[in-house]
């Protein structure tokens, strides 16, 4: 069974519209992060917490908004949808915040804004 | 510019050949990791190597934090090696993690 659940899997938006991009992990761990993946560019960071708190946002536009409801939850609000906004979201998790903790990731959502 | 450039961008081998991947960062790290994602998948783990060599079956890890590089060496490449192999690097006080483009595995019968 996945242990970092993601939803959904697929999903088609209309530009200027908003979504929600949910996570939630079952590994007991302490910080999560928001990765994004599209064919132009390499896997980028965009968000951590830990303990619910945001740790670190790599992310320039305010249209992205993560949400931490209980700490094995982390989802991505993202507003005024924009065609680039078309990618893969991961979501993932680690034990806790630092050198030595590896990332686990889920099986992404795939965002397509047309 | 690209912090983690990842080399080769692809690779065709013949099962049964081995293969050399590479990793080299552009500014000092904590620490790097090896991760492994299928067509359309999820990354997962292979190394985590912060130094040294680490071997995991036919898969072995050296990484040379002074020289800001690392490498995967695949033996006896099977078909179902086939996919993106992603090393990332973590670095600075929040242990950010930055990630190379990938360098996709094609294992031919």
């Amino acid at each position: 069974d996945p242990k970092i659940i993601q939803k959904p899997k697929y999903l088609v938006a209309v530009t200027g519209s908003e979504k929600i991009l949910i996570c939630e992990q079952y590994l007991g761990h302490n910080a999560m992060y928001w990765y994004r993946q599209s064919a132009k560019k390499p896997l980028e960071f965009m968000f951590s917490y830990s303990y619910q708190k945001l740790m670190d946002n790599q992310t320039a536009s305010s249209r992205f908004q993560p949400q931490s409801s209980k700490k094995n939850h982390l989802d991505l609000q993202i507003t005024a949808l924009k065609p680039d906004d078309s990618a893969t979201y991961f979501c993932a998790s680690s034990r806790g915040q630092g050198t030595g903790n590896t990332l686990y990731f889920g099986e992404g959502s795939r965002l397509i804004v047309v | 510019g690209q912090q983690v450039q990842q080399s080769p961008t692809s690779l065709v081998l013949q099962e049964g050949e081995n293969a050399e991947l590479q990793c080299n960062f552009s500014t000092s790290l904590n620490s790097m990791q090896w991760f492994y994602q299928r067509p359309g998948g999820s990354l997962i783990s292979v190394f985590y190597n912060p130094s040294g060599t680490k071997q995991s079956g036919r898969l072995t890890s050296t990484t040379v934090i002074k020289e800001r590089r690392s490498s995967l060496h695949i033996s006896s490449s099977q078909i179902t090696d086939s996919g993106t192999y992603l090393c990332a690097m973590e670095l600075g006080s929040n242990n950010r993690i930055f990630f190379g483009d990938g360098t996709q595995l094609v294992v031919k019968p």
